[in-house]
């Protein structure tokens, strides 16, 4: 079965610095995808950024960017600039994308970032 | 706009009770799923359907049950309410992973349920 770990419960970040939230999952699978969401204090899941595993080009959006190594299985978020609205829980999320299996989206146990002013 | 809509968002209820939460959406998705948020667990899948008449369990199925009757709605039933089910609740859906889709989840706000 598969698994994601965040390491990191909690981190905290001076504003407009650069933070990075570490991901690492387990799969016996070669095609999936990984997500990151933001879910801020108003509880709403939010879609950060998403991965194709077999696109070798990381993920970009806006400040937003990944690190992902394929071999490693390790899938880290960077934040830019960091903004007191980036202040929130990031949940890492696998799903695979092969045929003939369980369709199980999987979840991390999320990583709550502060943002200091 | 609707997306993905759940009722109700603040439920306090008695241990024993019964209760069903309800999940519609609006995109015609063939997938939906329920998970529970617990501090420090993440989120858990409950169970998950993909498509009318299709259920299945995921990590932590026990004392929940679903149906799937229509493409549109896929309700979470609490048969005997118990204090460990003290959580929020969230429904998601997206197109099947065999579609040309994005993969992502679309989530509804949470339900925040509490048990006495």
């Amino acid at each position: 079965a598969q698994t994601v770990t965040q390491s990191q419960p909690e981190m905290s970040v001076q504003e407009a610095e650069t933070v990075t939230l570490s991901c690492t999952y387990d799969t016996s699978e070669s095609d999936y995808y990984l997500f990151w969401y933001k879910q801020p204090p108003s509880r709403q899941m939010i879609l950060v950024i998403r991965q194709e595993a077999y696109k070798q080009q990381n993920a970009t959006e806006n400040r937003f960017s990944v690190n992902f190594q394929k071999a490693a299985k390790s899938f880290s978020l960077k934040i830019s600039d960091s903004q007191l609205g980036d202040a929130a829980m990031y949940f890492c999320a696998y799903r695979s994308r092969e045929l003939n299996r369980d369709d199980k989206i999987i979840f991390g146990k999320g990583t709550r970032l502060h943002i200091l002013p | 706009n609707a997306g993905v809509t759940q009722t109700p968002k603040f439920q306090v209820l008695k241990t024993g009770q019964s209760m069903t939460l309800q999940c519609a959406q609006d995109m015609n998705h063939e997938y939906m799923s329920w998970y529970r948020q617990d501090p420090g667990m993440g989120l858990r899948l409950i169970h998950y359907s993909v498509g009318a008449g299709i259920t299945d369990q995921g990590e932590v199925p026990n004392g929940y049950n679903v149906s799937r009757s229509t493409t549109e709605d896929f309700p979470l039933r609490l048969l005997s309410a118990a204090p460990s089910q003290t959580s929020v609740y969230f429904c998601a859906s997206s197109p099947l992973f065999l579609a040309t889709n994005t993969g992502e989840l679309f989530f509804g706000e949470g339900s925040r349920l509490t048990v006495l």
